[in-house]
């Protein structure tokens, strides 16, 4: 079964400062038919439901600040946050979606440093 | 505005069952996949099943497989999750979100505890 992988599993920024986690999958993310990597970004806030960051890898979805963005390809992707804010520290997942098992990474802790 | 409201969840015996259920709200349900997704206290998220648009079609992972079933009614707008031969390492809350590109709404979740 595939493998969601991310690194690290915690991480300390200081405020406005960058932050980057990666996340790798055992198979390639990326269909042939469509030229997409089916991998989503997302973010959970303590007593929360996750929401969504960033699908199809890069694609931001509405109303996420564009501090947010996804990079990568096949099997190796980053989720940055340019300018760190008060209001990120949480913990994000990456996800494979739309093919089955939808796995879903272990989890990195953003913290301020 | 789009509601997922989960029911059903609660203190159970390892072996014994439970239904959970999602009241979807504010969209056009049949045009969905839909997922559960639970999550141990103090862990991170799990996928467990999911069902396409008209319910002709489930999966689950493989820690569930056997024991868990996903339906869907879409003239109700609901979608349940019959959970079988429960086991202490099902104790979660279970999040009923809908899939979209990447899961694009999740509920808050209900607690399944499985304990004796």
């Amino acid at each position: 079964d595939i493998v969601m992988t991310q690194s690290p599993d915690s991480l300390a920024v200081s405020l406005g400062e960058r932050a980057t986690i990666n996340c790798k999958s055992s198979q390639s993310l990326l269909e042939s038919s469509d030229n997409k990597n089916y991998l989503a970004w997302y973010q959970q806030k303590p007593g929360q439901p996750p929401k969504l960051l960033i699908y199809w890898a890069s694609t931001r979805e509405s109303g996420v600040p564009d501090r947010f963005s996804g990079s990568g390809s096949g099997t190796d992707f980053t989720l940055t946050i340019s300018s760190l804010q008060a209001e990120d520290v949480a913990v994000y997942y990456c996800q494979r979606y739309y093919i089955t098992p939808f796995t879903f990474g272990q989890g990195t802790k953003l913290e301020i440093k | 505005e789009v509601q997922l409201v989960e029911s059903g969840g609660g203190l159970v015996q390892p072996g014994g069952s439970l239904r959970l259920s999602c009241a979807a709200s504010g969209f056009s349900f049949s045009n969905y996949w839909m997922h559960w997704v639970r999550q141990a206290p103090g862990k991170g998220l799990v996928w467990v099943a999911h069902i396409n648009n008209d319910g002709s079609h489930t999966t689950y992972a493989d820690s569930v497989k056997g024991r868990f079933t996903i339906s869907r009614d879409n003239a109700k707008n609901t979608v349940s999750l019959q959970m079988n031969s429960l086991r202490g390492e099902d104790t979660a809350v279970y999040h009923c979100a809908r899939g979209g590109g990447g899961i694009d709404q999740w509920g808050q979740g209900t607690l399944v505890t499985v304990s004796s």
